[in-house]
């Protein structure tokens, strides 16, 4: 299957400052990408749909000037968690579909651990 | 928004043994998918069942749709302990947004 990477696999960071996570499809070209959280123990979260050259469609309840997303390549989208504070403490995950395959497969990244102390 | 339910919420079995996970959804999808996680892990696709499908195999996997009941069913058979994982089902609604609508997941132990 396709390969989705993200960068970097953790981090921690102190409150108020803020973190960039990279999320790469490394064989194949996304316009669409998207962001989901997951907290401990729970489901995965949609955050927003990442669209290339074009800006990103926020889920509800997701505040979009604290989760600047970046699209700016057809194999890469950022995620900067801007300000951040410890409840933002989560696993993100980044995810795309191939659009060489006729299947609709959404391909993962391996996630991003995000602790904010 | 979470759209799926997945019961049971947490499953223990015995190697060798089948395992079944239910997922239910509330709206019209596109197709459904099932993805494996690994405690701390990122998700692995296993197998997507469109919404024109009814039953779909993979190797140990077995998956069925019953679109008027709004409901899927992922069978793993045979279970090993390397099985052990949480399993998640995935609807992408009708549409053609792409996004995809997690269920709360089974966290699936199979014992040796």
């Amino acid at each position: 299957g396709a390969v989705v990477s993200q960068h970097p696999s953790w981090v921690i960071c102190k409150s108020g400052t803020s973190v960039k996570i990279e999320c790469r499809s490394l064989d194949f070209q996304a316009t669409t990408m998207f962001w989901y959280r997951q907290f401990p123990k729970q489901s995965l979260m949609l955050m927003a749909t990442s669209n290339e050259g074009s800006k990103a469609t926020y889920e509800q309840g997701v505040e979009k000037d604290k989760f600047l997303i970046n699209h700016a390549s057809l194999t890469l989208s950022t995620l900067t968690v801007t300000s951040a504070h410890p409840e933002d403490s989560s696993f993100y995950i980044c995810s795309a579909r191939d659009p060489r395959q006729s299947t609709d497969t959404q391909y993962f990244g391996p996630g991003t651990r995000l602790t904010v102390l | 928004s979470q759209q799926g339910e997945e019961d049971p919420q947490a499953l223990s079995i015995q190697e060798g043994e089948n395992a079944t996970m239910n997922c239910s959804y509330k709206t019209s999808i596109n197709n459904l998918q099932w993805y494996r996680q690994n405690s701390g892990r990122g998700l692995v696709h296993l197998i997507l069942i469109r919404s024109n499908e009814r039953e779909k195999h993979s190797g140990r996997l077995r998956v069925t749709l019953d679109t008027s009941k709004k409901s899927s069913s992922l069978l793993i058979t045979a279970s090993r302990a390397a099985d052990t994982a949480s399993y998640f089902c995935a609807t992408e609604t009708q549409g053609g947004s792409e996004k995809l609508v997690f269920g709360k997941g089974t966290k699936l132990t199979v014992n040796p």
